[in-house]
């Protein structure tokens, strides 16, 4: 079985510059995250989504955030103006649907904000 | 809020060794308790997991036993082996949510 997959796995871009982010769940998980983590840090979810359907953005910063889900497959993360202190690796996992369904995590991108 | 605490790292072990990873959490309700391992170059996995007070999780060698009168879930194996180096994170999730909150991870290193 397929994991899911993220790309690109690296990105550097300077400040104010824009960039985004790929993620493809594992084929049938309805339930798809994205996490932040900081150097030294625990992963924290920046948005989780149902289908198509956002289910939390409580800690997304929607001003310089935005992610979608088209079709309830795919789904890209974009960050607009990027600040240095967006410079974290950004996990997007999926589970497959209702509760203590396990989430499985994608390799990650690193970005590096200069 | 909820919170996990856990001991800080890193952690350098000889093979064979016993090792213990502290974890203690703060929660309303009655959370669910995880390990998460990532191992260098790759994302989390679970490790394994505790639904419910005095429930013990287990896999690979490693456990870890649910305790809810010390609000604590550390992680155990009797016999590292070099293959275990890798970073282990303690999470909950809140009540079902399927919302996991992470503590800071610890970096196991395991010399042969």
């Amino acid at each position: 079985e397929a994991g899911v997959a993220q790309s690109p796995r690296y990105k550097i871009i300077e400040k104010r510059q824009s960039v985004a982010f790929w993620c493809n769940p594992i084929s049938g998980h309805a339930t798809l995250y994205w996490y932040q983590q900081i150097l030294g840090q625990g992963p924290k979810l920046l948005i989780q989504f149902q289908n198509n359907g956002v289910v939390d953005d409580s800690q997304l910063p929607k001003d310089r955030f935005s992610a979608e889900r088209l079709k309830g497959v795919d789904s890209t993360l974009k960050i607009q103006p990027a600040k240095l202190e967006d410079s974290a690796v950004y996990l997007c996992a999926s589970s497959l649907d209702g509760l203590y369904n396990e989430q499985f995590f994608g390799p990650g991108t690193r970005l590096t904000v200069l | 809020g909820n919170s996990v605490t856990q001991m800080e790292g890193p952690v350098t072990l000889s093979e064979e060794a016993f090792l213990t990873i502290n974890c203690t959490y703060t929660a309303t309700g009655y959370p669910s308790l995880f390990w998460y391992v990532q191992y260098p170059g790759e994302g989390l996995q679970l490790l394994l997991k505790a639904t419910k007070a005095d429930d013990k999780g287990s896999n690979k060698g490693f456990e870890a036993t649910y305790r809810k009168e010390t609000t604590s879930f550390h992680l155990e194996k009797g016999s590292v082996q070099v293959s275990d180096s890798a970073v282990y994170f303690c999470a909950l999730d809140q009540g079902g949510s399927e919302k996991l909150v992470f503590g800071k991870g610890t970096k196991l290193t395991v010399n042969p």
